[in-house]
């Protein structure tokens, strides 16, 4: 059956260094690979998407890998801040299935301290 | 304003009753979807719908029902609740298919079955 991994354990980091979240998939081909954050009491928010053909993703403090023949994706944030505790979803979708299928992972929490 | 509003935000009813999640957006997107996020696990895809006219059973459709009233429009019936129907329910909404169309989501609704 399809697997999506997250860590389970929260990340607790201290500000300013480089924060590391990992997803891993079995029995799955995902086309896309999207990350999300969620604060407690919301909905997640869309961050990156990076394709099955491309290895690597950056937005501003975010980078993003993907590597489909260990099928993992790692999730940096560089220079963390307080404000990026959060949860962080993962989330696939393959090339056949319909925009908005998507399949996630259960998250990991986040957790940067002063 | 949120651009996709959910309401309840919060619900308590009993075992049997039935119960409705609401949702409108304001993006003027054609995309809607109903997830359900329980602790420790992704959230998973119940409907999904393309259009006023197209809706699709998700993944764990069985007990739940929907109804696109209109393109900004889409409810979610629980229509005999049980106690593991516990959990946060999302709406969200894309502009269409594909990697350059974001996933909005709402801000949940908390729905408990005693």
């Amino acid at each position: 059956s399809q697997k999506i991994e997250q860590n389970s354990e929260a990340l607790n980091i201290q500000e300013g260094k480089t924060a590391t979240l990992t997803c891993n998939y079995t029995n799955y081909s995902p086309a896309y690979l999207q990350w999300y954050r969620q604060d407690p009491g919301r909905g997640p928010v869309f961050l990156l998407l990076i394709r099955e053909n491309e290895k690597e993703k950056r937005k501003e403090r975010l980078k993003v890998t993907f590597d489909t023949t260990l099928k993992q994706s790692l999730f940096h944030i560089t220079a963390s801040q307080p404000a990026d505790s959060a949860t962080y979803l993962c989330a696939l979708v393959r090339e056949t299935d319909s925009w908005g299928k998507l399949q996630f992972g259960a998250g990991t929490q986040v957790v940067v301290t002063p | 304003d949120a651009d996709v509003t959910q309401t309840p935000r919060n619900r308590i009813t009993k075992t049997g009753k039935r119960i409705m999640l609401e949702c409108s957006q304001t993006k003027g997107h054609d995309r809607m979807y109903w997830y359900r996020q329980d602790p420790g696990l992704g959230l998973r895809l119940i409907y999904y719908s393309f259009d006023v006219k197209d809706i699709n059973k998700g993944e764990i459709s069985d007990g739940y029902s929907v109804s696109r009233q209109a393109q900004a429009k889409f409810s979610l019936s629980l229509e005999s609740a049980i106690p593991n129907q516990t959990a946060l329910y999302f709406c969200a909404t894309s502009d269409g298919g594909g990697p350059g169309n974001t996933i909005y989501f709402g801000e949940g609704s908390w729905l408990t079955v005693v």
